[in-house]
């Protein structure tokens, strides 16, 4: 599977959007990009995951550009409980090779 | 609810004992994971587990066992062998379809030594 890239830690206003960005220069056709968010001492969470259309759910939208070389997830309206840890992952159909890398860590500022 | 349920939260572990680090998931999962985490690192794969009574080594499985013989039940027995394992253990589990094998994780067990 693919590495990813992505910034050691961002800052953002409370009630602003956040948008994380992640490289993934050497993705495959077959693989899918997922992100999960981490908050301290506690398990990963899901968030969302794509493999070349824009997707949105309740909780984030994910743009990913047309090579699939890099992606940005995007948290319309931060909140302080969205400060985690977020990893973004590429994979195909094989979570036992999956990469973790150290993600960027959110503080989500009042 | 349904969900991945891991105990104890805390746990600690004497010179040479070996302790087990419980699982449970009522998803109807056939693929379980367990995963260690440690300060300034990424997850990394200990073993894993496709189907019932089957499991492989993950990256960094030496110095831990484990088993499967329930579909909901997946132990991590984490041996004297493991000469440093104090760390952050995850579980987690996923449906085996390729197009939406997402993860869903418990809370995490803290193993420290005594």
């Amino acid at each position: 599977d693919a590495k990813t890239t992505q910034p050691p830690s961002m800052d953002c206003a409370e009630g602003r959007a956040a948008n994380l960005p992640c490289n993934h220069s050497t993705i495959s056709g077959n693989e899918y990009v997922y992100w999960y968010r981490q908050i301290h001492s506690q398990g990963p969470q899901y968030i969302i995951h794509g493999l070349k259309n824009n997707e949105t759910n309740e909780m984030a939208s994910l743009i990913i550009t047309e090579d699939r070389k890099s992606s940005t997830l995007i948290l319309p309206h931060a909140t302080l409980r969205d400060t985690a840890v977020y990893y973004c992952i590429v994979m195909a159909g094989n979570n036992r090779k999956l990469i973790w890398g150290l993600g960027t860590s959110l503080a989500v500022n009042p | 609810d349904g969900g991945i349920t891991q105990s104890p939260k805390y746990l600690f572990r004497k010179e040479g004992q070996n302790v087990t680090l419980s699982c449970e998931q009522n998803l109807n999962h056939d693929a379980m994971y367990w995963y260690r985490q440690d300060p300034g690192q990424g997850l990394r794969l200990i073993y894993y587990s496709q189907i019932v009574n089957d499991f492989q080594k993950g990256d960094i499985a030496e110095g831990y066992s484990v088993s499967r013989e329930k579909k909901e039940s997946f132990p991590l027995t984490v041996t004297s062998a493991q000469k440093n394992p104090t760390a952050f253990y995850l579980c987690a589990s996923s449906i085996a379809d390729p197009t939406n094998e997402k993860l869903f994780f418990g809370s995490g067990t803290q193993l420290s030594v005594l």
